[in-house]
């Protein structure tokens, strides 16, 4: 089965500066991956998505890059806010074939402090 | 758009009751909708899929007979905890896909928080 592992359980930031999660994972390559925030006590809130034939995209100040041959992905929130804090989670389709709807595999996240 | 709510948000029940949770897509139609557990400190978990209309999917240690899932319509899912336990406690969160959109993301719903006493 996919394993996935986020870089660490806390990240602080200070404001202003970019803030860079990593997500690896180790088996099948998946068909994408997602990013997810996710505030206490609530579900998770699709960020953006990027597939295995794309490398970067990007979404206002969130920036999400996709490296097939080293199995990672990296999340940037460039210009950081406190509003950011949140625990960001990243998730891969379980079984990999990218056949339409798909459950999701999901890393514990990473929780974001952004300090003012 | 894509808005998926849960109720209930939150409910507290005594060992061995049945819990039913509803998943709800209110401005889309979706034929395929998840359900997640997630314990405290963990990632979230895929228990089921579950598609309108044909039986739910079950993931590897999800006993179906326990977790009963009902997919009645485009925008329903029903996840009953039948015979709770304290051990089934959890954030219970489903998710949703928009049937007509081309794409492989995922609405999720709120959440529901169960205690079991």
């Amino acid at each position: 089965s996919q394993k996935i592992e986020q870089n660490s359980e806390a990240l602080n930031i200070q404001e202003g500066k970019t803030a860079t999660l990593t997500c690896n994972y180790t088996n099948y390559s998946p068909a994408y991956l997602q990013w997810y925030r996710q505030d206490p006590g609530r579900g998770p809130v699709f960020l953006l998505l990027i597939r295995e034939n794309e490398k970067e995209k990007r979404k206002e100040r969130l920036k999400v890059t996709f490296d097939t041959t080293l199995k990672q992905s990296l999340f940037h929130i460039t210009a950081s806010q406190p509003a950011d804090s949140a625990t960001y989670l990243c998730a891969l389709d379980v079984r990999g074939s990218g056949g339409g709807a798909d459950g999701l595999t999901f890393g514990k996240g990473t929780h974001l402090i952004i300090q003012p | 758009g894509a808005v998926v709510s849960q109720h209930p948000s939150w409910v507290i029940c005594k060992s061995g009751t049945s819990v039913k949770i509803e998943c709800r897509s209110l401005d889309f139609q979706a034929t395929t909708m998840f359900w997640y557990r997630q314990f405290p400190k963990q990632s979230l978990m895929l228990m089921a899929t579950s598609n309108e209309g044909s039986k739910a999917t079950y993931e590897q240690g999800v006993e179906k007979d326990k977790f009963l899932i009902n997919h009645a319509s485009l925008t329903l899912s029903t996840l009953t905890v039948t015979s709770a336990h304290p051990e089934d406690s959890s954030f219970y969160i489903c998710s949703a896909v928009p049937r007509d959109y081309y794409t492989d993301t995922q609405y999720f719903g709120p959440g529901t928080r169960l205690t079991v006493l």
